[in-house]
């Protein structure tokens, strides 16, 4: 059980560069999220998705994009990367809402040069 | 305006004795309190919870206390071990739903 899987682990990427942020769970979630966390601070939401084809924005969606074409996968993008977007990026899985806690990825490390 | 504060970014404590990490919110619709811990390189992982209908709940070393007129919730750990070191994030949700993080609290469990 491989739980929430993230690709790449790490990136370096230059400016106005793009790339897409690869995220899948086999748990058979519903609600998925994608999270950043800058150096001390805490987990800010960047997008969320209730259900395939179900998606909205979190307090932080400018510069990204995503899509929910199935239950398994979430991926991000960013389109014309900057170097405000370095950080770590962290996608996360819940079974449902209510009284659950959430399943998270190891992290993808994203440098913007 | 942050909603889900923790005040200190830093404990240490000494193997052995109690760990008490606070977190104070704002938001008087979150109904739903949790705690993550997070190791270097991975992501975070839930440790506990508690709904705003208890003021306790109780698994293992790990008992969380919440006072809702005080907005405000703690971790208490006892006994504390070196493997405990980690940054514990405190988030809440209403109705819920999707979670506001605090910014962390690094423990550091002193052998």
């Amino acid at each position: 059980n491989a739980g929430v899987t993230q690709t790449p682990k790490f990136r370096i990427l230059k400016i106005g560069q793009s790339m897409t942020l690869q995220c899948a769970q086999d748990m058979n979630h519903n609600y998925m999220y994608w999270y950043r966390q800058d150096p001390g601070m805490g987990l800010k939401l960047i997008y969320y998705s209730v259900g395939a084809g179900i998606t909205d924005k979190g307090e932080v969606p400018n510069g990204y994009n995503v899509s929910r074409s199935t239950t398994e996968d979430f991926p991000l993008r960013l389109e014309l990367a900057a170097p405000s977007q370095t950080s770590v990026y962290f996608c996360a899985s819940r079974g449902h809402q209510g009284f659950t806690e959430a399943f998270f990825g190891q992290g993808t490390r994203l440098t913007v040069v | 305006d942050q909603q889900v504060k923790q005040n200190s970014p830093s404990l240490s404590v000494q193997e052995g004795r109690i760990s008490i990490l606070n977190c104070d919110y704002t938001n008087s619709m979150f109904d739903y309190f949790l705690w993550y811990k997070k190791y270097p390189a991975e992501g975070p992982t839930f440790l506990i919870s508690i709904s705003s209908i208890k003021d306790k709940n109780e698994d293992g070393r790990f008992t969380v206390f919440l006072n809702k007129s005080a907005k405000h919730l703690s971790l208490h750990i006892v006994p504390s071990q070196p493997g405990d070191s980690a940054v514990y994030f405190c988030a809440a949700s209403a109705n819920a739903g999707k979670s506001t993080f605090g910014d962390g609290t690094t423990l550091t469990v002193k052998p």
